[in-house]
């Protein structure tokens, strides 16, 4: 079956525009994250959605940055005013349930972020 | 908090070594433990995981043990081939929080 989705692949963008980024879980999953992958911090928590509970969004780095889930399926990660420290590949992961055994997290390819 | 150190890289080793990578973490709970797999060019896949105590996690010829007296998950792979070449993440899930922490990652090189 499909695995996660994320889209686009590559984004080069100039500093101080916004940026979305998409990620599309294996359906039938509940639980979605984010984390980011840079040089400088390694893989990060950014922030996890389950079900219709309020998300956790204790990873996020500053309020520039936010994330939606829509119909409980596709999600947008969003980062406002780009800076070069936001440069970084963005992974997204799903999983059956947010908890337990079955807190497998399957990820996708990611997204990687240039800001120039 | 919660946190996982993995040996530092780059390793490199000739194919049919026997293979350490070491992985040490903190935690307040009993956290599940991981390793994930990065191949070049690809996202992060699991390779192993065990859920509790003397747990052993194996997958494609590699081993690791939930040491919670030494709090440890050392991964070990007694023959590794040119196509284990990748980066390797070890990294924790603790009891109520739902997020994975890893650690820095190591690089694995295997020549010829």
């Amino acid at each position: 079956g499909a695995g996660v989705s994320q889209s686009p692949s590559n984004k080069v963008t100039e500093k101080g525009k916004d940026v979305e980024l998409r990620c599309d879980p294996i359906s039938g999953h509940t639980a979605l994250y984010w984390y980011r992958q840079s040089l400088g911090q390694g893989l990060e928590f950014l922030i996890y959605f389950q079900g219709n509970s309020a998300p956790d969004k204790s990873g996020l780095p500053s309020d520039r940055f936010s994330a939606e889930r829509t119909g409980g399926s596709v999600s947008t990660l969003t980062i406002q005013r780009t800076q070069q420290e936001d440069s970084a590949v963005y992974l997204c992961a799903s999983s059956l349930e947010g908890v337990g055994a079955k807190n497998i997290q399957y990820f996708g390819a990611g997204t990687r972020l240039s800001v120039l | 908090g919660d946190s996982v150190t993995q040996m530092e890289g780059p390793v490199t080793l000739s194919e049919e070594a026997f293979l350490t990578i070491n992985c040490t973490y903190t935690a307040t709970g009993y956290p599940s433990l991981f390793w994930y797999v990065q191949y070049p060019g690809e996202g992060l896949q699991l390779l192993l995981k065990a859920t509790k105590a003397d747990d052993k996690g194996s997958n494609k010829g590699f081993e690791a043990t939930y040491r919670k007296e030494t709090t440890s998950f050392h991964l070990e792979k007694g023959s590794v081939q040119v196509s284990d070449s990748a980066v390797y993440f070890c990294a924790l899930s603790d009891q109520g929080a739902q997020k994975l922490v890893f650690g820095q990652g190591t690089r694995l090189t295997i020549n010829p």
